[in-house]
């Protein structure tokens, strides 16, 4: 079974501050998406990222995926209010054609 | 707006009774995956289906089950429902049942009461 360990589990920061989440495993994903999810909404997805030491911004946003494709990272630059949320991750492992998701990192960022 | 549509939004039953849930996928997209949030929970696969074929299963139970029509839109069947089963039902799509990206309506918040 695949799995996939998101720490820390809660985050409660300041507008302006830095953070990042960890997404870890020990299985290889083919790709890895991280998505973002409001109360009583579905998740959003904010990238994918394909290729073993890939890194995409997202405007704050920083994502990377390990050299090993095992393990990725999400680093916001100056968080605003407006990024709380819960954040998951999900490996897709092309063969088992469906989404491992991430036990989720709720961010609360307040002013 | 995702263009992935379910319904009903919300959904109040008693134990013991059985309820479906409908999704519609985005338009061309032909796999859809079905999920459950139990409260602050992380999503949990159910099932999936591609092009009305079952294509993976995860952790789903007996008493529940799922079907793909031909015009790729989905049902979730929950029976024998118990005040467990309690959670918000997540539908999904993509385009193929492999590495591409899924979209996600808004739920079915389905308590049992």
């Amino acid at each position: 079974t695949q799995l996939l360990e998101q720490s820390p589990q809660f985050l409660s920061i300041q507008e302006g501050e830095n953070l990042t989440v960890y997404c870890n495993s020990s299985s290889v994903f083919s790709s890895l998406q991280w998505y973002r999810q409001e109360p009583g909404e579905g998740p959003v997805l904010l990238v994918t990222v394909v290729t073993g030491g890939e890194v995409k911004k997202l405007k704050r946003l920083t994502f990377q995926f390990g050299d090993a494709r095992k393990d990725s990272s999400l680093h916001i630059t100056a968080a605003q209010p407006g990024d709380t949320g819960l954040y998951l991750c999900a490996g897709a492992d092309g063969t088992a054609s469906k989404l491992t998701f991430g036990t989720g990192t709720r961010l609360q960022v307040t002013l | 707006d995702s263009g992935v549509t379910q319904t009903p939004k919300h959904l109040i039953t008693a134990t013991g009774q059985r309820v479906t849930l409908r999704c519609s996928p985005r338009s061309g997209d032909l796999s859809v995956y079905w999920y459950q949030q139990s409260l602050d929970q992380g999503l949990q696969f159910l099932i999936q289906y591609y092009n009305g074929e079952e294509r993976a299963k995860g952790n789903i139970l007996e008493r529940f089950s799922a079907q793909q029509f031909p015009d790729l839109h989905s049902e979730l069947n929950l029976s024998s429902l118990e005040l467990g089963d309690s959670a918000l039902y997540f539908c999904a799509s993509s385009k193929t049942g492999g590495n591409t990206e899924a979209f996600f309506g808004q739920g079915t918040r389905l308590t049992v009461v």
